[in-house]
């Protein structure tokens, strides 16, 4: 068990630019969620998968922000021309069948300028 | 409808000493509840968790909460404080059949050597 894994780790990008997040379950983890977290806040929800379908997806979740998991595995999360207010860091986490608790990855740190 | 409270933004206490963070819930349903500590520069950790079972939930590094039904409470508590404590704290709450977590606004934790 090697834990949620999220690459990169920071990324400083200018604002109207692309980015694209990568997020890694840990193994046989069916569920994966996306989390945002600006400043002295707590993550707020913004879409959850079971294996490959998204099935729920906050208001918080613009147009710009589109998410998969293809096959059931990975997941990307990426926001299209980012803005000021899309810094914050995007936390990801994963729930195995039949647990309540989800395991939360070591976030990516987005800053727009 | 779910929603939590944390009580303090900011708990201060001496190392040696009891620590208590207070959490108050809004449930529609039977909650899951979770206590998860974010150490600067580290992803959340999940401390403990109460899904129905004994309302007195021991979790890791010594920490303890009890759920207060009629008090719509889920405090956490731990007897002896460690500079290692030293963390943000969430209260977490989720409703039984909903996905997401919803999360508190954190409790700054501090120890005084």
């Amino acid at each position: 068990d090697t834990g949620v894994s999220q690459d990169p780790r920071h990324k400083i990008t200018k604002r109207g630019q692309n980015v694209t997040f990568r997020c890694d379950p840990i193994s046989e983890h069916n569920r994966l969620y996306w989390y945002r977290q600006t400043l002295g806040q707590g993550p707020e929800f913004l879409t959850y998968f079971q294996n490959e379908a998204q099935l729920e997806k906050s208001r918080l979740l613009s147009d710009r922000f589109s998410a998969e998991r293809p096959k059931g595995s990975f997941s990307t999360l990426e926001i299209q021309r980012t803005e000021q207010g899309d810094s914050a860091m995007y936390l990801c986490a994963s729930r195995p069948p039949g647990a309540y608790e989800q395991y939360f990855g070591p976030g990516t740190r987005l800053t727009v300028t | 409808a779910q929603s939590v409270t944390q009580l303090d933004s900011h708990v201060s206490v001496s190392e040696g000493t009891p620590v208590l963070l207070r959490c108050n819930y809004s449930s529609s349903y039977s909650p899951s509840l979770f206590w998860y500590v974010q150490h600067p520069n580290k992803g959340l950790q999940l401390l403990l968790k109460y899904t129905s079972a004994a309302t007195l939930v021991k979790g890791i590094n010594g920490f303890e909460a009890e759920f207060k039904k009629s008090e719509t409470s889920f405090h956490l508590t731990k007897p002896s404080a460690h500079m290692s404590d030293a963390a943000e704290y969430f209260c977490v709450v989720s409703n039984f059949g909903n996905e997401k977590l919803t999360f508190g606004t954190g409790t700054r934790l501090t120890i005084i050597p």
